[in-house]
């Protein structure tokens, strides 16, 4: 069956710019949670979404923004783009309990120059 | 708030050692713990899933443990490969937040 997947693969925006990320989740799956990745960072919480509502959110700007579709893809928006922004964003898809875990997409390379 | 904490942050072996990574949770109301491989650049990889009731979990080389109690998961790698190459990541996900780890740098020696 086919994976999570992310587009685009690789995108460079300008500082003020602002950007839209998709995340298509493996079918059947209800949940999608999105993360960012820099090297001084690690791994972190944006939010996650589950039948179209935001369930959980983590520690980001209000510029920061996500939802969630009928057929469960979910996009993500960064609004007044800042050079700190530039990371790898991933997306996870799961059934929505915990029991099953997390399947990654292969991630957007958001560079903002 | 759940914290993560993988050790060592970065290891070297000859290949076909065996070898242990380690990952500690603070909170032990975990719902599963799931190890990953992230290669450079790319997304993460699923290796093993071990869910609260269960106390281990086996593919191929690879052999993860569970012990909420003590809040520590170890990943076991059996006869290291180059082709292991990559970092390591555990998570832990309680109250619909999966929390990772810093990750340990893995890299098998020819």
């Amino acid at each position: 069956k086919a994976g999570v997947t992310q587009t685009p693969r690789y995108l460079i925006k300008t500082r003020g710019q602002q950007v839209t990320l998709s995340c298509s989740p493996i079918s059947g799956h209800r949940s999608v949670s999105w993360y960012q990745q820099t090297p001084g960072q690690g791994l972190q919480f944006l939010f996650e979404y589950f039948s179209e509502t935001q369930r959980n959110k983590g520690n980001f700007p209000g510029r920061f923004s996500g939802r969630q579709f009928s057929n469960s893809r979910s996009e993500m928006n960064v609004s007044t783009l800042e050079l700190g922004d530039s990371a790898l964003y991933l997306c996870a898809s799961s059934h929505g309990q915990a029991k099953y875990g997390y399947t990654f997409g292969s991630g957007t390379r958001l560079t903002v120059v | 708030k759940q914290e993560v904490t993988q050790i060592p942050a970065a290891l070297s072996v000859p290949e076909g050692e065996n070898l242990v990574l380690n990952c500690s949770f603070t909170d032990s109301a975990i719902y599963n713990l799931q190890w990953f491989r992230q290669d450079p650049g790319k997304g993460l990889t699923s290796l093993l899933l071990i869910q609260s009731s269960q106390r281990e979990q086996t593919s191929g080389r690879l052999n993860a443990s569970l012990d909420k109690s003590s809040g520590r998961s170890t990943l076991y790698i059996a006869a290291s490969q180059p082709g292991d190459s990559a970092t390591y990541l555990c998570a832990a996900y309680n109250n619909n937040d999966m929390r990772f780890g810093a990750g340990t740098r893995l890299t098998v020696k020819p």
